[in-house]
């Protein structure tokens, strides 16, 4: 696609339920990033997928998080569980080549 | 622990009225410096990656430089189009390469 697309665009839950942000990213890029962007505060780096290599989960805050991306394409960020400090922006990235990445608009979530 | 600080938080500039954002880093061993914008309900959009010190990069009203410990963004007669928030962002020495630190940013404001 021209871009990396993101959805749901807003995402409003209750705590304790599960969710899953979808991200798909620009046709022939082989890595995709996972972005955590609160309130007033700098972009969080969650995870990193390149390739068919094992995913770089280090920036996961807890075990209530978890990603994979499917054929080398479509990533989906799943948050069990949720909390309300898990509420902000999921933004993806996707790039080819060396670090510049190309955002998604994000997906705003809400846990009330 | 890599650390990326952005001065000032919040800039308002009268169309016209040039001024320079600054992006400070703690992280050994640069292996690059990013500058990104970001629109209100937008992801981040690329704009220009520095490597070593004293190098320049220009984009229209906007221009990039670096030095060992600090990277400026200067803005000559900026118009209010040009109005936005500023991310800066740094390779982390541990861990992938893509992995980004991001700065909090700097929101910019241009009055007409």
């Amino acid at each position: 696609g021209a871009g990396v697309s993101q959805s749901p665009s807003n995402k409003v839950t209750e705590k304790g339920k599960d969710v899953e942000l979808r991200c798909d990213p620009i046709s022939g890029h082989t890595a995709l990033y996972w972005y955590r962007q609160s309130l007033g505060q700098g972009l969080e780096f969650l995870i990193y997928f390149q390739g068919n290599s094992a995913p770089d989960k280090s920036g996961l805050p807890s075990d209530r998080f978890s990603a994979e991306r499917t054929g080398g394409s479509v990533s989906t960020l799943t948050i069990q569980r949720t909390q309300q400090e898990d509420s902000a922006v999921y933004l993806c990235a996707s790039s080819w080549g060396a670090n510049v990445l190309t955002f998604g608009a994000g997906s705003r979530l809400t846990v009330l | 622990e890599d650390q990326v600080t952005q001065s000032p938080e919040a800039l308002r500039l009268q169309e016209g009225e040039s001024s320079s954002l600054n992006c400070s880093y703690t992280v050994s061993g640069l292996r690059g410096l990013f500058w990104y914008r970001q629109d209100p309900g937008k992801g981040p959009e690329f704009l220009f990656t520095l490597y070593s010190a004293g190098e320049e990069k220009e984009k229209e009203r906007l221009k990039a430089t670096l030095t060992k410990k600090e990277s400026f963004l200067h803005i000559t007669a900026p118009k209010p189009e040009d109005s936005a928030t500023y991310l800066c962002a740094v390779p982390r020495q541990s861990g992938s390469a893509r992995q980004l630190t991001f700065g909090s940013g700097t929101q910019l404001t241009v009055l007409p």
